[in-house]
């Protein structure tokens, strides 16, 4: 199984900042990887998949980039809304895995 | 507006059975891969199963393996998850999700999911 290792597991930041979030893999999955949002009590929201492109009706606030093993999620200009815990996910090889989550919270 | 709203969740003894569904709106089912993610309690996501556009093909993590089975109705725009022999390991939400395009497990699309609680 591919493990993801998400960094940092939680991250208080103050709005206004730029933060980036760190995904790494066990082993070389190309570009097949995403990024999803989840709030308290909600179902996920979708952000970004193949490594760097946006879901539609996502703000380009949000960038992905990476390949291979090494990937980030950079989100700017941070609003109340974007504090969340964030979630990685490769979908290069079965069974399909996620990070651990890193919860964005405000400083 | 794609729609996706799970229903069939609810409490369960060890052991038991529950058929979970999940209807779809807004878009053409037979078009997409669809898949059932779950998430404990104060856990993260665990992806549990999925299915090609035509029910031909499918995947399971390996704790659900002989266990639950995913299926679809496209005709009745519809995503099933038959879950037996269940245990605490179990309870969660249970979600389904849309994949992007033709990608098996891309999530685009998420309902907003069904709670499961197995306990005697």
């Amino acid at each position: 199984d591919i493990q993801m290792t998400q960094s940092p597991s939680s991250l208080s930041a103050s709005v206004g900042d730029t933060v980036t979030i760190t995904c790494r893999a066990s082993q070389g999955i190309s570009n097949y990887l995403a990024w999803f949002q989840q709030k308290p009590g909600k179902a996920p929201k979708s952000l970004i998949y193949d490594a760097s492109s946006l879901q539609s009706g996502v703000p380009s606030k949000f960038s992905g980039s990476g390949s291979g093993t090494d990937f980030t999620l950079t989100i700017s200009s941070l609003q109340p809304e974007d504090f969340a815990t964030y979630y990685c996910q490769q979908f290069s090889s079965y069974p399909i895995t996620f990070g651990q989550g890193t919860r964005l919270e405000i400083k | 507006e794609v729609q996706l709203v799970e229903s069939g969740g609810g409490l369960v003894q060890p052991g038991g059975s529950l058929r979970l569904s999940c209807a779809a709106s807004g878009f053409t089912l037979s078009s997409s891969w669809m898949s059932w993610v779950r998430q404990a309690p104060g856990k993260g996501l665990e992806w549990v199963a999925n299915i090609n556009q035509h029910g031909s093909e499918n995947y399971y993590v390996d704790a659900v393996k002989g266990r639950f089975t995913i299926s679809r109705d496209n005709a009745k725009n519809s995503l099933y998850l038959q879950m037996n022999s269940l245990g605490g390991e179990d309870t969660a939400v249970y979600y389904c999700a849309r994949s992007t395009g033709n990608y098996a497990a891309a999530f685009q699309s998420w309902g907003q999911g069904t709670l499961v609680t197995v306990s005697s």
